[in-house]
């Protein structure tokens, strides 16, 4: 079993549709990172969080540290984010990644 | 202006070549990162160096080996080249200490060995 866990794996959803990405971890960790990698390659960086919620614009994260879980939610998607979306999890001096979670957004 | 920079952005050499990508961040970070993608598209952190001194050395090869000549520099040099290492590869930086620890990536280096 992976340390780090993302549900689903692959997501279709219609424009405007409310997504929820979730990432289950089985380690003691600092912080958790969410990621979103464009289908061009680049990364960038979304979240970084220890603890509660964080919201940028259309993105929200939270994290349970005492549940071991983290979700990502979009809100009135768009199809420019169709992207992997990737969870890292940041513990003593190790970085573990997530298998991502594909979404497509469709028009 | 741009904030991590990695050359060259493309190389494609033979087996048991030697190697070099180079990174430059100029936010002022003191924390820099090596990462590799396999084909799989799983990632997987290598190298963090912190004020040049290491901090994370995953299980890598000791063909691969980082050089951080100043904060704002961390070189990834491959011996030997081999089919596996095949993959792209990104720096990535951040500043220890602030709240976020946000990480900001370069473009990626993609490595292909024949």
């Amino acid at each position: 079993k992976n340390e780090v866990e993302q549900s689903p794996q692959n997501l279709t959803a219609q424009e405007g549709e409310f997504i929820t990405i979730n990432c289950s971890y089985s380690v003691g960790i600092s912080a958790l990172h969410w990621l979103q990698q464009h289908p061009g390659g680049g990364i960038v960086s979304l979240f970084m969080l220890s603890s509660g919620k964080k919201k940028h614009g259309r993105l929200i994260a939270t994290i349970n540290i005492q549940e071991k879980h983290s979700s990502l939610h979009i809100t009135a998607s768009h199809p420019r984010d169709s992207a992997v979306y990737i969870c890292a999890v940041k513990g003593y001096q190790k970085v573990t990644f997530g298998t991502g979670t594909k979404l497509q957004v469709i028009p | 202006d741009t904030a991590v920079s990695q050359t060259p952005k493309y190389l494609v050499t033979q087996m048991g070549n030697d190697k070099s990508i180079k990174c430059e961040q100029n936010l002022g970070h003191d924390t820099m990162y090596w990462y590799k993608q396999d084909s799989k598209k799983f990632l997987k952190i290598m190298f963090s160096y912190n004020n040049k001194e290491l901090i994370i050395n995953e299980t890598v090869p000791n063909r691969f080996s980082p050089k951080s000549p100043d904060k704002a520099h961390l070189n990834l040099h491959i011996n030997s080249l081999e089919l596996g290492d095949s993959a792209v590869y990104f720096c990535a930086s951040s500043q220890r200490g602030l709240a976020a620890n946000e990480q900001f990536f370069g473009p990626g280096t993609r490595l292909t060995v024949l």
